[in-house]
């Protein structure tokens, strides 16, 4: 699976939109782009996914670039139970071979200040 | 979503015992579950793939002999942790791959399971 680089740290302000980049450059055809948070002492909930669209969901919009090399995670408006580790994880689809595990990297630890 | 429960939360044991966890796919049918293992201030390191009908696939580095896998059924993958140590103390936690969703097969998280070996 791809490796993603991820700032490991962000602050933002309650209410604003958070942005949370990821750069996946040796991402191939066949991998999603999947983004799960994990607030403290919890296990990892998942936000969203995607190829090579744009996707949004009631949590969050997914912008991936059109290379697919990069992509981004929007939180609209952020609150402070959004503060937590977000992690951009990349992974083949299961079958053909694939388990489709999910590798974890740091993440980045999203703060958001009231 | 999809919901995975793990049990127990919170487990307490003394050194050179065995603990179990349990993790259970609530409404979906999960014929892979993934267990990981996470230190204080560390990302989740995955520790194995479980199978259901068929040997766990552990990463490089894990004992298969210490952290025993069974994936007796759709809905159930359980952990031993075989003769705890102090530093077995961590957070495990499950995931599991709902196979008949897709694109991508989401997989769920459980809310994971705190082990202190004293």
């Amino acid at each position: 699976d791809a490796k993603t680089t991820q700032p490991p740290s962000m602050d933002c302000a309650e209410g604003r939109a958070a942005n949370l980049p990821c750069n996946h450059s040796t991402i191939s055809g066949n991998e999603y782009v999947y983004w799960y948070r994990q607030i403290h002492s919890q296990g990892p909930q998942y936000i969203i996914h995607g190829l090579k669209n744009n996707e949004t969901n009631e949590m969050a919009s997914l912008i991936i670039t059109e290379d697919r090399k990069s992509s981004t995670l929007i939180l609209p408006h952020a609150t402070l139970r959004d503060t937590a580790v977000y992690y951009c994880i990349v992974r083949g689809i299961s079958g053909s071979g694939n388990t489709g595990k999910l590798i974890f990297g740091q993440g980045t630890t999203l703060q958001v200040k009231p | 979503g999809a919901v995975v429960s793990q049990h127990p939360s919170r487990v307490i044991c003394k050194s050179g015992t065995s603990v179990k966890i349990e993790c259970r796919s609530l409404d979906f049918q999960a014929t892979t579950m993934f267990w990981y293992r996470q230190f204080p201030k560390q990302s989740l390191m995955l520790m194995a793939t479980s199978n259901e009908g068929s040997k766990a696939t552990y990463e490089q580095g894990v004992e298969k002999d210490k952290f025993l896998i069974n994936h007796a059924s759709l809905t159930l993958s359980t952990l031993t942790v075989t003769s705890a140590h102090p530093e077995d103390s961590s957070f495990y936690i499950c995931s599991a791959r709902d196979q008949w969703v897709n694109p991508g097969n989401t997989i769920y998280f459980g809310e994971g399971s705190w082990l202190t070996v004293v």
